[in-house]
């Protein structure tokens, strides 16, 4: 079955320090890949997607996702993460365009001084 | 509008009301999608709209759960007898092909 998962419930970060958040996803094509942000009490934000092309993604805050395929992966990455990145965040796939995009669990981010 | 906006944004009910949830997706968005996230959860697909038609609505959990478009734009979903185990966020989202889904903020029901 086609599934998003995101190995890490909590992860704990310095502010300064360097983050990855993991995402791999089961299909057997490269579908279309997003990171959400999820502050308390709000909605979803788009930080970036990949469709094609270049593997290293930018979005917005300062992250970058790069995709690889040998490893069915688009981990989220942010050199240097600050007080207001403690949220929870959601890789999402979608199969086909325009489809339902398919979430994992999410990964909630804490950020300590 | 600029943005996809759901009302109401907090909704209580007693078990076995029904209760109707309004979208008003980005103006000529033609997908529209409506999620289900528990507490703690990552969202889970409902149902999906391209323009008036339900194209797919293979996750609504039972035939409590009914969503319409009947115009193209404005969406709502509508919860029969309301069960404790509905209590979620629901949220709604639109796009347009090529772009990025864009949700709105959510509809919080609590089931009591």
């Amino acid at each position: 079955a086609q599934s998003v998962t995101q190995p890490d419930i909590h992860i704990t970060v310095s502010e300064g320090a360097s983050l990855e958040l993991r995402c791999n996803y089961s299909y057997g094509a490269t579908p279309y890949l997003f990171w959400y942000v999820q502050s308390p009490g709000q909605g979803l934000q788009l930080l970036l997607k990949y469709f094609s092309g270049d593997t290293l993604v930018q979005g917005i805050k300062g992250f970058e996702a790069e995709f690889k395929r040998s490893q069915s992966s688009f981990n989220l990455r942010k050199p240097s993460v600050h007080w207001s990145d403690a949220a929870e965040y959601f890789c999402a796939v979608a199969f086909q365009a325009g489809t339902a995009l398919i979430f994992g669990k999410g990964t909630t981010l804490s950020v300590s001084s | 509008g600029a943005g996809v906006s759901q009302s109401p944004r907090y909704k209580v009910a007693k078990r076995g009301q029904d209760v109707a949830l309004r979208c008003d997706p980005i103006s000529g968005h033609v997908s529209l999608f409506w999620y289900q996230q528990a507490l703690g959860q990552g969202p889970e697909f409902l149902t999906y709209f391209q323009n008036e038609a339900q194209l797919d609505k293979s996750g609504l959990p039972s035939d409590r759960f009914f969503a319409e478009r009947p115009e193209g734009s404005v969406s709502t979903l509508k919860i029969q007898r309301t069960q404790q185990e509905d209590s979620a966020v629901y949220l709604c989202a639109s796009s347009l092909v090529g772009t990025g889904v864009v949700f709105g903020p959510g509809t919080r029901l609590t089931v009591l």
